[in-house]
């Protein structure tokens, strides 16, 4: 079945700085790419996703990548503020043949003053 | 519409009692999901549901673990027995129908057992 990787665990970066959230996923049928973030306390909700037939998408301040090839993915946010600090979880799914979402195991995004 | 409705928000119970999550998707959704999320496994998959058609049940730890779905819009998610090691948060998600992608979180339903 599908595996998702995630690193790194736990990030801390300055407020307005950029992070960077990788992923990788094992099963080359897998097409949707959706991110969550999950702030303390509550639940996980969208944030972006993508699908395997573009590369890149972005919205306002978060872009996601996706190499196919590599089987990878990335987030990434930009003029973090501290509103960002949350957990983020990537996740991947095969749309058209069922609806299984796997998680990665999660990023606890510090932004730091 | 509300959302996904869970119950009980939280629960603390002894080891060996039996525990009932239950879960109400966003009226209209017709794929229903529950997790486990604990810090050391993240957001594991236990089961999932399409049109109340339970489809893959890898994810349920073991034979103390069942879930069932009587109708589109209540799931219930049973330990029996429980113990120390299943104390957790357990959320509840939905979508709207294969193919659709986003899925809608509960407010989940912590767990702790004695």
């Amino acid at each position: 079945g599908e595996n998702v990787e995630q690193h790194p665990s736990t990030l801390s970066v300055q407020e307005g700085d950029s992070a960077v959230i990788k992923c990788t996923y094992s099963d080359s049928a897998s097409n949707y790419f959706p991110w969550y973030k999950q702030e303390l306390g509550k639940r996980p909700q969208l944030i972006i996703d993508i699908r395997s037939n573009v590369g890149e998408k972005k919205d306002q301040r978060i872009a996601v990548t996706l190499n196919k090839t590599a089987k990878h993915f990335s987030l990434h946010i930009t003029e973090t503020q501290p509103e960002d600090s949350a957990v983020y979880f990537c996740a991947a799914s095969t749309l058209n043949r069922d609806d299984k979402i796997i998680f990665g195991k999660g990023t606890r995004l510090h932004i730091l003053p | 519409d509300a959302g996904v409705i869970q119950s009980p928000r939280h629960e603390v119970t002894e080891m060996g009692q039996e525990v009932t999550l239950r879960c109400k998707p966003i009226s209209g959704h017709n794929s229903l999901f529950w997790y486990r999320q604990t810090m050391m496994r993240g957001l594991e998959l236990l089961i999932y549901f399409n049109n109340n058609v339970p489809i893959d049940d890898s994810g349920m730890p073991e034979d103390r673990f069942s879930a069932k779905m009587p109708n589109a819009s209540f799931s219930t998610l049973k330990i029996q027995p429980s113990e120390p090691r299943d104390s957790a948060v357990y959320f509840c998600a939905s979508t709207r129908g294969p193919n659709t992608g986003e899925l809608f979180f509960g407010e989940g339903s912590r767990l702790t057992v004695l």
